[in-house]
């Protein structure tokens, strides 16, 4: 199993700024994923982080509005740039202990408010 | 794009009632998941299921992948307070997804006292 934690859980932010996202996972995992989540509705995959490469986006999502780094197997940050209104949702991080498949953990979530 | 379809959308019962909860697709999936999630929380991973026609159980709850990979059922007893929550089926492993899980639209099941 692994346990994830995200910073900040929380935040409200001005347009036109920048929010990092850190996830870390309490043990090595084969993949991580970033998600974004309206509240009460499906998932969206925004990307797959990459140990040591660049990440793979998922259509519709961009490397310059979402930048992602995944230095090691423990940890990834997603930074959502040059926010408007419309990147307000709840981002969650993802990680998997195998092929990608077999069991799916989560973190719990950071709630982004743009003003 | 294929697409994952729950349903009910919304679902608000008493406690001790029975429920199912659907999640068909048109594309065939390696697998299947159901996870739970609570307000302020991830998602929380309930079961998988990987065989056309299984049928997993989990206390109170039933959980069957239909023969041909492309649908599933969750069916709960009897339901709690506790069981309150978003409900959200995923599958894995399509012809075009590969590794990528794709997500139900979910399932919010509020269980009164």
């Amino acid at each position: 199993s692994a346990v994830i934690s995200q910073k900040p859980s929380r935040d409200i932010c001005q347009r036109g700024t920048s929010l990092t996202i850190q996830c870390q996972v309490d043990s090595q995992v084969t993949m991580m994923f970033w998600y974004r989540q309206q509240p009460g509705q499906s998932l969206t995959l925004i990307a797959t982080a990459n140990q040591g490469s660049e990440a793979t986006y998922e259509s519709g999502f961009v490397i310059d509005k979402f930048p992602i780094s995944r230095p090691n197997l423990t940890f990834s940050t997603l930074t959502v740039s040059n926010m408007s209104p419309e990147d307000s949702s709840i981002y969650l991080c993802s990680a998997s202990t195998s092929g990608g498949l077999v069991a799916r953990y989560f973190g719990p979530g950071t709630r982004l408010t743009v003003l | 794009t294929q697409l994952l379809e729950q349903s009910p959308q919304f679902l608000s019962i008493q406690e001790g009632e029975n429920l199912t909860v659907y999640c068909n697709s048109s594309s065939v999936f390696s697998s299947l998941q159901w996870y739970r999630q609570e307000p302020g929380e991830g998602p929380v991973l309930l079961v998988t299921v990987v065989t056309g026609g299984e049928v997993k159980k989990l206390k109170r709850l039933t959980f069957q992948f239909g023969d041909a990979r492309k649908d599933s059922s969750l069916h709960i007893t009897a339901a709690q307070p506790g069981d309150t929550g978003l409900y959200l089926c995923a599958g894995g492993g399509s012809e075009t997804s590969g590794s990528r899980l794709t997500f139900g639209e979910g399932t919010q099941l509020t269980v009164n006292p």
